[in-house]
């Protein structure tokens, strides 16, 4: 069964510096996409990151990176340079062959002055 | 103006009611997904849709119905509402095919709570 893991229900990183949200997955897909989505205390999901399996290189967008280890089922988000504004619940998801995503349970980041 | 949007906002209902949620959606998406997401479980699936005719059961559909009035709109309704489904309920379109594509944009959410 398709499943995502997150280890760390909470986070805490001094801002300026970075940090790395761990998620692990499990798939007997061939081909999958994963996606982290951030979520804070306002409540709406933002999409901040994809990478598929089959993608050769680590995804990016700005301060996000995804550190992709296929043999280890390991999608790991960094966020480099942390911003007050970056605490929040970040979720890591799967899209599962159906087309809709399963989540993992989230990590709570919070980001110290 | 907001991509997906999500009617009402917050809700409190009884016991027994039935209730109606909302979704629409401008980005011209054909796949409309309803979640909800209770403390400490992250989001899971209750119904989804590929396009208007096509109607599927998620992970957690028993209590709820949905209905796809146009490629725009999915609702969500609660026949008859009961406390363990208050929660915070979220709207989701995606596109078809694969890849980054199939990245799922959401909705503000509903708070509902049952009394």
């Amino acid at each position: 069964a398709q499943k995502i893991t997150q280890t760390q229900p909470g986070m805490f990183v001094q801002e300026k510096e970075a940090v790395t949200l761990d998620c692990t997955y499990d798939t007997s897909d061939p081909s999958y996409g994963l996606f982290w989505y951030k979520q804070p205390s306002s409540g709406e999901m933002i999409f901040l990151i994809y990478q598929g399996s089959y993608d050769q290189q680590n995804a990016t967008e700005g301060r996000y990176s995804l550190n992709f280890q296929k043999a280890r089922k390991s999608a790991n988000l960094v966020i480099s340079a942390s911003q007050l504004g970056d605490s929040a619940m970040y979720f890591c998801a799967m899209v599962r062959s159906q087309g809709n995503l399963i989540f993992g349970k989230g990590t709570k980041l919070s980001v110290k002055p | 103006d907001a991509d997906v949007t999500q009617t009402p906002r917050n809700r409190i209902t009884k016991t027994g009611k039935r209730i109606m949620l909302e979704c629409s959606q401008t980005k011209g998406h054909d796949r409309m997904y309803w979640y909800r997401q209770d403390p400490g479980l992250g989001l899971r699936l209750i119904y989804y849709s590929f396009d208007v005719k096509d109607i599927n059961k998620g992970e957690i559909s028993d209590g709820y119905s949905v209905s796809r009035q146009a490629q725009a709109k999915f609702s969500l309704s609660l026949e008859s509402a009961i406390p363990n489904q208050t929660a915070l309920y979220f709207c989701a379109t995606s596109d078809q095919g694969g890849g980054v594509e199939e990245t799922q944009y959401f909705g503000p959410g509903t708070r509902l709570l049952v009394l």
